[in-house]
């Protein structure tokens, strides 16, 4: 099946600092991918959506100076954590979406393993 | 706006138990449903999906019935093994445009802990 990777797979910060994370898909172009958030023992709230070549679209509540999300290619897409906080400690989840080749075959989503930041 | 509620856990069985985990949703159109399986240290894997209205999925031994007519989606499998000890998570999407799949909305996940 399709693989999405992430990068780092963990990584701690010290307050203040930026923090990027990579997501790519790689073997298949997305031109769709998702970035989640999931806290402790919670469920994955969605916190943007990314399309190659436009802005993202961020869900309500979700600071989009704070979360910068980059598209530039149809296999790679980046999380940026802007001047972290301790409250943005939290697991970071990719997923990418296949395009598919049916017409009317709901394209599947791959997720990649995810992302553990913690901000000293 | 929709959403997805699914049972509490954690859920202990003993190997070879009878396994159900309930999903129910919420929805103003007509979404897919799917259950989402994550292994300790590793992403979210598909589990299995429903499209439309009775359509049932099923992989690895599981399965889920999607019933419009309760709001549920919810997964069952026969007989646990050890290996299946992980997180479910339930979750629908909106159908979308050609059939394309939209954000994914999930439950908060159960903790199925099998033991031998």
């Amino acid at each position: 099946g399709a693989v999405v990777s992430q990068h780092p797979s963990w990584v701690i910060c010290k307050s203040g600092t930026s923090v990027k994370i990579e997501c790519r898909s790689l073997d298949f172009q997305a031109t769709t991918m998702f970035w989640y958030r999931q806290f402790p023992k919670q469920s994955l709230m969605l916190m943007a959506t990314s399309n190659e070549g436009s802005k993202a679209t961020y869900e309500q509540g979700v600071e989009k100076d704070k979360f910068l999300i980059n598209h530039a290619s149809l296999t790679l897409s980046t999380l940026t954590v802007t001047s972290a906080h301790p409250e943005d400690s939290s697991f970071y989840i990719c997923s990418a979406r296949d395009p598919g080749t049916l017409v009317n075959v709901p394209y599947e989503q791959y997720f990649g393993p995810g992302t553990r930041l913690t901000v000293t | 706006g929709d959403s997805v509620t699914q049972m509490e856990g954690p859920v202990t069985l003993s190997e070879e138990a009878f396994l159900t985990i309930n999903c129910t949703y919420t929805a103003t159109g007509y979404p897919s449903l799917f259950w989402y399986v994550q292994y300790p240290g590793e992403g979210l894997q598909l589990l299995l999906k429903a499209t439309k209205a009775d359509d049932k999925g099923s992989n690895k031994g599981f399965e889920a019935t999607y019933r419009k007519e309760t709001t549920s989606f919810h997964l069952e499998k026969g007989s646990v093994q050890v290996s299946d000890s992980a997180v479910y998570f339930c979750a629908l999407s909106d159908r979308g445009y050609g059939g394309a799949t939209n954000k994914l909305i999930f439950g908060t996940g159960t903790l199925l802990a099998v033991q031998p």
